[in-house]
């Protein structure tokens, strides 16, 4: 069946670049996301990607992702105190079908 | 921007009681979903439904399960009789419409079963 892992730890310094890592084993992917959760809330969509392209762009947020090796990261820039936080990343085959997600990655930005 | 909202934010019942967790999707949407996430878990799959009807359960979604979409706006998980292990936060989420749109999540129900 389908499996996404992530690293479970990432510590950055504020106003550094983090990268959380993720990958997948389904080549089937057609839907990649990134969601974030902050303690005590939901899930926030921070953004997607298709699996015909290889980066988005979005302000400070930045995926990359390499479909051959069934890799994806999240770059966020000038890392802030406020995205301190878990991120999941999550996989689906086709619009409207469920997600498979990562276990998460918790952030912890120092000051 | 529109956001999907669940009712109660947290729910406390005894084991074997019944609970009824209640979601309004985003108005335009027309896949509904619910996850579960058991304490220091993955976000887990339960259940998608679509057309009025359920297009994909997990093996988690027994018969003790069920979902309904009351009205055209509600759509609500129902547990007849739960058990220990089914304290967990329990998300709803909706996607579709016009064009593509991902999955949007609520804030949870966090259910304690005693």
């Amino acid at each position: 069946g389908e499996d996404v892992e992530q690293s479970l730890f990432l510590s950055v310094r504020e106003g550094d670049s983090s990268v959380i890592n993720c990958t997948y084993t389904d080549s089937s992917s057609t839907y990649l996301y990134w969601y974030k959760q902050e303690p005590g809330a939901g899930l926030q969509l921070l953004t997607y990607i298709f699996s015909n392209m290889d980066m988005k762009q979005d302000q400070r947020l930045t995926v990359l992702l390499n479909k051959k090796d069934k890799h994806l990261s999240l770059r966020i820039a000038d890392t802030q105190t406020g995205d301190s936080a878990i991120y999941f990343c999550a996989e689906a085959r086709a619009a409207g079908n469920k997600l498979t997600f990562g276990g998460g990655t918790r952030v912890l930005v120092k000051p | 921007e529109p956001e999907v909202t669940q009712t109660p934010s947290h729910q406390v019942t005894q084991m074997g009681q019944e609970v009824i967790l209640r979601c309004v999707p985003i108005s335009n949407h027309l896949y509904f979903y619910w996850y579960r996430q058991i304490l220091g878990q993955k976000v887990e799959f339960l259940v998608s439904f679509y057309n009025n009807e359920i297009s994909e359960k997990s093996e988690i979604f027994d018969d003790q399960f069920s979902v309904e979409r009351p009205d055209g706006s509600n759509f609500t998980l129902k547990i007849r009789s739960t058990k220990l292990e089914d304290s967990a936060m329990y998300f709803c989420a909706s996607s579709g419409g016009t064009g593509y749109s991902p999955l949007h999540f609520g804030n949870g129900t966090r259910l304690t079963v005693t």
